[in-house]
């Protein structure tokens, strides 16, 4: 069955680096997103994608954030100057209707 | 605001059945998705309620009344591995993207 897989599984890096987080969603998908899930919190939107340009973004995703699709299988998270705050699980899910949405893994982001 | 409301803990016993309620109040409602996740693991998606009334997939099944802004995850026949955090997430009525807003999550705890 086809998954949704992201990369790193564990990214630690140091306050005001820049991190790339990698997914590679489903082939055939439509719509792109990204959450975040702070530990033991609920899981939030941060952005979503659709035909080459962000549809929708949370207020959470400022300026230090962004994202990419540079080619037909990745999908890109950016945080340009990481802060204590970013740390969390970064899930990427995508979807083929926007109905039912599938999760990758995560990306657990420790920034110190 | 938006938010989603479940109960924080529900525990039950092997073989019993358990109802998770969804109460939400969101300026946007498409419908309503069920998730679990072990652990801090990928959200997998369980049930979707676009309608009211009940969609059965299994041992779970899930309820909606919009009327009510009200649903539920009705797990059966419970197993040790349905041990996990369950989440109802509405489907935003917004964008061509749809995105997830998240309820706080209900821990299941199934004893034997």
């Amino acid at each position: 069955e086809p998954e949704v897989t992201q990369t790193p599984s564990h990214q630690v890096t140091q306050m005001g680096q820049e991190v790339i987080l990698r997914c590679v969603p489903i082939s055939n998908h439509l719509y792109f997103y990204w959450y975040r899930q702070i530990l033991g919190q609920k899981v939030e939107f941060l952005v979503s994608f659709y035909n080459n340009e962000i549809s929708e973004k949370s207020e959470i995703f400022d300026d230090q954030f962004s994202v990419e699709r540079p080619d037909g299988s990745n999908f890109t998270l950016k945080i340009r100057s990481t802060k204590l705050e970013d740390s969390a699980m970064y899930f990427c899910a995508s979807s083929k209707t926007s109905a039912e949405q599938y999760f990758g893994p995560g990306t657990r982001l420790t920034v110190t | 605001g938006q938010s989603l409301e479940q109960p924080s803990e529900v525990t039950a016993v092997e073989g019993a059945i358990v109802q998770i309620n969804c109460t939400y109040q969101t300026s946007g409602f498409y419908g309503l998705s069920w998730y679990q996740q072990h652990d801090g693991g990928a959200p997998t998606f369980l049930s979707y309620n676009g309608l009211d009334g009940l969609e059965e997939t299994g041992r779970f099944s899930s309820f909606l009344s919009r009327s009510d802004s009200y649903g539920y995850l009705l797990l059966q026949e419970l197993q040790m591995k349905d041990s996990a955090s369950y989440f109802c997430a509405v489907r935003d009525k917004g964008g061509a993207t749809n995105k997830l807003i998240f309820g706080t999550g209900t821990l299941l705890a199934v004893q034997p």
